[in-house]
């Protein structure tokens, strides 16, 4: 079974503070994704990585970053939170096909 | 890039009836079309998906249709179930690896 693991479920943060979510996977897949998930607006890709400290921009990069240092790890980071953050952060990792396996979500709360 | 639209936002059905959620692309170069399954707090999960090369697939009670002439393609769930409640998730690729999703249509399957 394929385990995609975000570090924490739920986190409330200030803004203005510097958050970082955390994921894993441990299927040695080449690919690993950001989504925000908003009601009514689906899953929108953040960032990407294809593979070790590449990164490619999504649809919403605005106010995020992300590092990958090693390749089962994909970091998201807001530099400085703010409330329009808040919300539910998946993260998943793709290997062939096409294929993409969702971690159980992050849900950022900014205050 | 790719847009993907879907159909309906909501829809009730009762159980036994049959679900259809239509989704439209834009780019005719995609060619791997997933459906997701997110149950309420859980991680959305595939559950069937089709490439360009085929126009139907079935797998029991679910089937996916693909018309690539109208770029729009549709999700059968047959003699709905309690556990079909859920939001569902269509989404296309032209084989980069980035998924573009739909915004999500939630199903409410009523004993």
């Amino acid at each position: 079974d394929v385990k995609v693991t975000q570090s924490s479920r739920y986190l409330v943060k200030r803004t203005g503070e510097k958050v970082f979510l955390e994921c894993v996977q441990d299927m040695d897949h080449e690919n690993m994704f950001w989504y925000r998930q908003d009601p009514g607006l689906g899953l929108r890709l953040i960032y990407f990585s294809y593979d070790v400290k590449m990164k490619e921009k999504g649809d919403i990069p605005e106010g995020y970053s992300v590092s990958r240092e090693k390749k089962e790890r994909f970091s998201l980071i807001l530099e400085s939170a703010s409330t329009n953050q808040t919300s539910m952060y998946l993260c998943a990792s793709g290997g062939v096909a096409n294929i993409q396996y969702f971690g159980a979500g992050t849900r950022l709360s900014v205050l | 890039g790719e847009n993907v639209e879907q159909h309906p936002s909501t829809l009730s059905v009762q159980e036994g009836d049959s679900a259809v959620i239509k989704c439209t692309y834009s780019d005719s170069a995609s060619n791997y079309f997933p459906w997701y399954k997110q149950e309420l707090g859980k991680r959305p999960q595939l559950i069937i998906d089709i490439r360009s090369n085929v126009g139907e697939k079935k797998d029991q009670r679910i089937a996916v249709t693909l018309n690539k002439t109208a770029k729009h393609f549709s999700l059968h769930i047959t003699e709905t179930q309690p556990e079909d409640s859920a939001v569902y998730f269509c989404a296309a690729t032209s084989n980069d690896y980035k998924l573009s999703f739909g915004a999500g249509t939630t199903v409410t399957v009523r004993a």
